[in-house]
């Protein structure tokens, strides 16, 4: 079963607006990260958040950790047509710390 | 480095036949995950090891799935017989250390059609 579920399923936006997805777990969690994967392409990690943070940023990412809502957000800033990809977010899980589990992903279009 | 290297990059057989999907992880990385991906089950992971030793293979579906790693450098999975339900992209991670709570790399993935 899946860990995280992401929201909204898809989203198209222009060339220069804000992207914003987000990501809703079950269970604790020690780290959430999140990953991008182009079409046809194997996963690539984008940032990396331990529970005890809130916020973290990496260039026009800036992702958002809320433990007691048990949800996160990822927000690209002046987003550009190479954005175009799915993100999925990936949490491992305080009971069961094996494991990677990720969600279902969100499809991000953005048109020129 | 020329990260996870997999192979074949796409593979198309019969059912009944046998498949194996190689991946070379990136030198110096300790574990390494295979994966499943399809559009109704989303991305699956099938068994990891740490330092060659598989540690959960919970997430293999059934006994027609195998999979080794026989060296720090090299790991396959085999189906074997194969079945059209099989067919997905199916991923190779590693990661530097132990457990899934490290970056992971991946590989570009194996494309497996069962016809």
């Amino acid at each position: 079963s899946q860990q995280g579920e992401e929201d909204p399923q898809a989203l198209s936006i222009q060339e220069g607006e804000n992207a914003t997805m987000n990501c809703s777990y079950k269970t604790s969690i020690n780290n959430l990260q999140w990953y991008r994967q182009n079409s046809g392409r194997g996963l690539v990690h984008l940032i990396l958040i331990r529970s005890n943070e809130r916020e973290k940023h990496s260039g026009r990412l800036r992702v958002t950790l809320d433990t007691s809502k048990k949800s996160s957000s990822l927000l690209i800033t002046a987003s550009r047509a190479a954005d175009t990809a799915s993100y999925f977010c990936a949490t491992d899980a305080r009971e069961n710390t094996d494991k990677l589990i990720f969600g279902t992903g969100t499809r991000l279009q953005v048109f020129p | 480095d020329a990260g996870v290297i997999q192979s074949p990059r796409h593979e198309v057989t019969e059912m009944g036949q046998e498949v194996t999907l190689r991946c070379k992880p990136i030198s110096g990385h300790n574990s390494l995950f295979w994966y499943r991906q399809t559009m109704m089950r989303g991305l699956e992971l099938l068994i990891y090891f740490n330092n060659n030793v598989p540690i959960d293979d919970s997430g293999m579906p059934e006994d027609r799935f195998s999979a080794k790693m026989p060296n720090a450098s090299f790991s396959t999975l085999k189906i074997q017989p194969s079945e059209p339900r099989d067919s997905a992209v199916y991923f190779c991670a590693s990661s530097l250390f132990g457990g899934p709570s490290y970056e992971q790399y991946f590989g570009p993935g194996t494309r497996l059609t069962v016809t």
